[in-house]
């Protein structure tokens, strides 16, 4: 049972415009989420991360919003560049004890056309 | 500065061989996690240490997977008698701390094929 889903395999945009990437997660105990971006052949590198007590944080060209109520986050790219092109993954975690291990989503595929 | 390293890179196995992975996280980060991530997937969590202790396992397939950190610094995870379904990209992460918004950095990954 998939606790964060990311109902979108891919998404293709044309560079200059936003990108807007989604996922929905079940689990009412997750109070912290971030993107993690992944080129092939690589680890997943740190984006963007919100806590459950915020509803947006940005930084730069990125976005993330959260509705808690909705339990839905969203990742906003602008203006999207080909670099950008990659997997992106959404991951949340729950302050449980010491353990502070990522539920992940099955990724997005981003593909940025010049 | 060094990130997350991980040896070797990729791995073939015969079935029913043993496979030993190595991950050297960043100096000095008290927080080690596994992670098993297969062709199409997110990553899933297999195991967690803080310093040497494992405190978390529930991860972990089988009995078949054992993962180690005895001095709190680099770990092994380690497969016995490995199944095609083992095959997989095994990601190794750490971070600073304990505290929840701590980032994890992630190596490279092992690509582990079990013919």
């Amino acid at each position: 049972d998939q606790q964060v889903k990311q109902n979108s395999p891919s998404l293709s945009v044309q560079e200059g415009r936003i990108s807007i990437l989604n996922c929905d997660y079940t689990n009412s105990m997750f109070d912290y989420f971030l993107w993690y971006k992944k080129y092939p052949a690589e680890g997943p590198t740190f984006l963007i991360s919100i806590s459950s007590i915020k509803d947006k944080n940005e930084d730069g060209r990125f976005t993330v919003f959260l509705n808690k109520s909705a339990k839905h986050l969203s990742l906003h790219i602008v203006p999207s560049q080909p670099g950008d092109s990659a997997v992106y993954f959404c991951a949340a975690s729950a302050s449980a004890g010491n353990n502070r291990k990522l539920i992940w989503g099955l990724g997005t595929s981003l593909a940025v056309n010049p | 500065g060094a990130g997350v390293s991980q040896s070797p890179r990729y791995k073939v196995a015969k079935r029913g061989q043993d496979v030993a992975l190595r991950c050297d996280p960043i100096s000095g980060h008290v927080s080690l996690f596994w992670y098993q991530q297969a062709l199409g997937q997110g990553p899933e969590f297999l195991t967690y240490f803080q310093n040497e202790a494992q405190l978390d396992k529930s991860g972990l397939p089988s009995d078949r997977f054992f993962a180690e950190r005895p001095e709190g610094s680099v770990s092994t995870l380690k497969i016995q008698r490995t199944q095609q379904e083992d095959s997989a990209v095994y990601l190794c992460a750490s971070s600073l701390g304990l505290a929840q918004y701590n980032e994890q950095f992630f190596g490279p990954g092992t690509r582990l094929t079990v013919l």
